[in-house]
């Protein structure tokens, strides 16, 4: 596609429920990565995939989170038990190489009631 | 970067004025650094980027400044206009070791520009 594309773009969830969160990042950008971005924050890392293999994971906040990306291509961040702080805008960016050039999407904003 | 909250610094200017945004980073071995613009409901958006061993580089309208001694970055809009108005961040990246690919996000900045 054009773009990274997210989805959902909005998510309400109840504590203590399962969620899924798409990335569709640009077509042949080998690398994506995952990023929560708080209201009135900047984002912070989350995971980096390279292919289909999670390169970097410290910046999964607990065992609650967990991603993947099985063809190297969309990648899906679970989180289980959802909490009311895990609240926030999740974005996903992509790039040919790491060394720069990334395109974020328009996130999915998950909220925890 | 660090957050301080719901306190983002704020830049007013009127429309047609210059902007100069500013940046410190954390992170001495970070050797890639880029400015992002965010609208409201939208991801960041690339708007310019300098490499370490550079210490200004242009487009169009739009200046970066990096000076490595005091880790400091800052962005310069020309001839702002409303549509310039979002939060914007500087980002650092370390291109070596375990953290090879992770963008690390300053402090953002809200611009609000009256026409």
């Amino acid at each position: 596609g054009a773009g990274v594309s997210q989805t959902p773009s909005n998510k309400v969830t109840e504590k203590g429920k399962y969620v899924e969160l798409r990335c569709d990042p640009i077509s042949g950008h080998t690398a994506l990565y995952w990023y929560r971005q708080s209201l009135g924050q900047g984002p912070e890392f989350l995971i980096y995939f390279q292919g289909t293999g999670a390169a970097d994971d410290s910046g999964l906040p607990n065992d609650r989170f967990f991603a993947v990306r099985p063809e190297g291509s969309v990648s899906t961040l679970k989180i289980q038990r959802t909490e009311r702080g895990d609240s926030a805008v999740y974005l996903c960016a992509s790039s040919l190489h790491p060394s720069g050039g990334y395109t974020f999407g328009s996130g999915t904003r998950l909220t925890v009631v | 970067g660090e957050s301080v909250g719901l306190h983002l610094p704020t830049l007013s200017v009127q429309e047609g004025d210059n902007s100069i945004i500013n940046c410190a980073y954390s992170n001495s071995a970070s050797d890639y650094f880029i400015w992002y613009k965010q609208e409201s409901g939208k991801g960041p958006q690339f708007i310019i980027d300098i490499r370490s061993n550079m210490d200004k580089r242009q487009g169009q309208r739009v200046t970066v400044l990096l000076n490595k001694t005091v880790k400091h970055l800052s962005l310069q809009i020309a001839a702002t206009q409303p549509g310039d108005s979002a939060v914007y961040f500087c980002a650092e990246l370390n291109a070596g070791g375990t953290s090879y690919g992770k963008l690390t996000f300053g402090q953002g900045t809200i611009l609000t520009v009256h026409p």
